[in-house]
C-alpha cells in the first residue's frame, strides 16, 4: 500500500537551515509528483509547491520561493525539502502528499526558537 | 492566484443532523475542487475529488455538490466522528489554494 514516512520533529535556530524527508513506499516513485503543504499550529493548510521526482521538475508557490527547496533522491524513493533562513514564522507542521494529495505522511512538526 | 472562500468557519451542530459546507472560487475551476477531513494530530484525508465523487472508503452519508462557482460538502446524519475541520481545496491551477477550513463541533 502507498505509504509517506516523514522525518522526525526539528527544533532549528532562527536563520539556520532544516531539511525535511519524505520516504515514499508502495507505488513507483517516478511516476506521481509529491506536494508539500505547511500547517502552522491551530491553523490552516497552506500549499506550498511540488516536486515531479520523474524529472526533477519543480514549482513553488509565490509565498515561498527562496525560503523552501525541493530535491528528489530517486535510489532511496525519498523526497525533501530544504527550508532556509529559518524564522519563528516558519515553525508549523509540514506535509509531504502524493498527487493529488490522496495519500500524505504523518507530518514534521519544525520549531524554530532561539 | 485563485482564491477559496469557505463558509462558515465554525458549525456546532447536532448528532444526526444534516450540515453542508461551502466554498467559492473567484475564478473558474471547473470540477478542480477536493475536500479534506481532519482531525486532531492528523494528516488530512481525502473525502471528496472532483467536485462529486466520494473517496475510497469514505461513508456513503458525505457528498459533493456544485452550483456556478459554490462547492458544497454535504453530511447527512452526523456522527460523533464526523467532528473534524474540513477544507476545500481548488487544483485546476497552480498554486492550488485551500479554503480557510470548517470545523465542525457538536453543539
Amino acid at each position: 500500500q502507498v505509504q509517506l514516512q516523514q522525518s522526525g520533529a526539528e527544533l532549528a535556530k532562527p536563520g539556520t537551515s532544516v531539511k525535511l524527508s519524505c520516504k515514499a513506499s508502495g507505488y513507483t516513485f517516478t511516476s506521481y509528483y509529491i506536494y508539500w503543504v505547511k500547517q502552522r499550529p491551530g491553523q490552516g493548510l497552506e500549499w506550498i509547491g511540488y516536486i515531479y521526482p520523474g524529472n526533477g521538475g519543480t514549482y513553488y508557490s509565490e509565498k515561498f520561493k527562496g525560503k523552501a527547496t525541493f530535491t528528489a533522491d530517486t535510489s532511496s524513493s525519498t523526497a525533501y525539502m530544504l527550508l532556509g533562513s529559518l524564522t519563528p514564522e516558519d515553525s508549523a507542521y509540514y506535509f509531504c502528499a502524493r498527487h493529488y494529495l490522496a495519500y500524505w505522511g504523518q507530518g514534521t512538526l519544525v520549531t524554530v526558537s532561539s | 492566484d485563485i482564491q477559496m472562500t469557505q463558509s462558515p468557519s465554525s458549525l456546532p451542530a447536532s448528532l444526526g443532523d444534516r450540515v453542508t459546507i461551502t466554498c467559492r472560487a473567484s475564478q473558474d475551476i471547473g470540477n478542480y475542487l477536493r475536500w479534506f477531513q481532519q482531525k486532531p494530530g492528523k494528516s488530512p484525508r481525502l473525502m471528496i475529488y472532483g467536485a462529486t465523487n466520494l473517496a475510497a472508503g469514505v461513508p456513503s452519508r458525505f457528498s459533493g455538490s456544485r452550483s456556478g462557482s459554490d462547492y458544497s460538502l454535504t453530511i447527512n446524519s452526523l456522527e460523533s466522528e464526523d467532528m473534524a475541520i474540513y477544507y476545500c481545496l481548488q487544483h485546476n491551477e497552480y498554486p492550488f489554494t485551500f479554503g480557510s477550513g470548517t470545523k465542525l463541533e457538536i453543539k
